[in-house]
């Protein structure tokens, strides 16, 4: 089994619909992100989540919410759909314990989500 | 605000070639720069660098990064087919979670 889990893998769905990826870890990592991938523009930070109780925005949140509802799991919800958030959705952890001068370190990716809007 | 700028975006070799990807950023407070190799799923960690000079190595692929000029290279050696993938450079950004670049796309023909 994949120690970052993503789901579901794809999805389409229509303008206007609200949507939630899931992301579940068995790492124990403390750290979760979430990233958004199109063609030419490599990945680009949506939220972040240190610890249960901490959500950063990213580069590109618009549009987007977050719930880190225990240390193993983080989701991504969008509340009402649009064609542009068409795209490859990556969620990953990475582990405090092992960064280096405060250093994020290595992320651990999952497969990734591929959403579709109509 | 904190860049990471990566070129080429795309390039194409042919197998036995050297090739060398460049990354440069600006970011407030530099802590440490990441190379990821991503082939058809999701990205897998290369190389972290944090000390300026120091050449950090993996069979064909290394990389080096310099401070002072605020960039780092990685290169591959006598490539392969299936060094064909996107790379990734990132750089932590003041809240410490990793901003990337918009990749390299590095195709090896036969």
């Amino acid at each position: 089994d994949a120690d970052v889990t993503q789901t579901p893998r794809n999805r389409i769905t229509k303008t206007g619909k609200r949507i939630m990826l899931e992301c579940s870890q068995t790492k124990g990592h403390d750290r979760m992100y979430w990233y958004r991938q199109d063609p030419g523009l490599g990945l680009q930070l949506i939220y972040y989540s240190f610890d249960v109780k901490d959500i950063n925005k990213g580069e590109i949140s618009d549009g987007y919410s977050v719930s880190r509802q225990a240390q193993a799991k983080f989701s991504l919800s969008l509340e009402s759909a649009i064609p542009n958030q068409t795209a490859l959705y990556f969620c990953a952890t990475s582990d405090s314990s092992r960064s280096v001068a405060g250093n994020t370190g290595e992320l651990f990716f999952g497969e990734g989500s591929r959403l579709t809007v109509l | 605000e904190d860049k990471v700028v990566q070129s080429p975006l795309s390039l194409v070799v042919h197998e036995g070639d050297t090739v060398t990807l460049n990354c440069s950023y600006e970011v407030t407070n530099f802590r440490s720069l990441l190379w990821y190799k991503q082939e058809k799923k999701a990205p897998t960690f290369l190389f972290m660098l944090t000390s300026s000079g120091i050449e950090k190595k993996s069979g064909r692929l290394s990389s080096i990064l310099d401070k002072k000029e605020l960039f780092s290279i990685l290169n591959i050696t006598a490539t392969q087919t299936g060094d064909s993938a996107i790379y990734l450079c990132a750089v932590p950004n003041s809240g410490y979670a990793l901003n990337f670049g918009k990749g390299t796309s590095l195709l090896v023909t036969p």
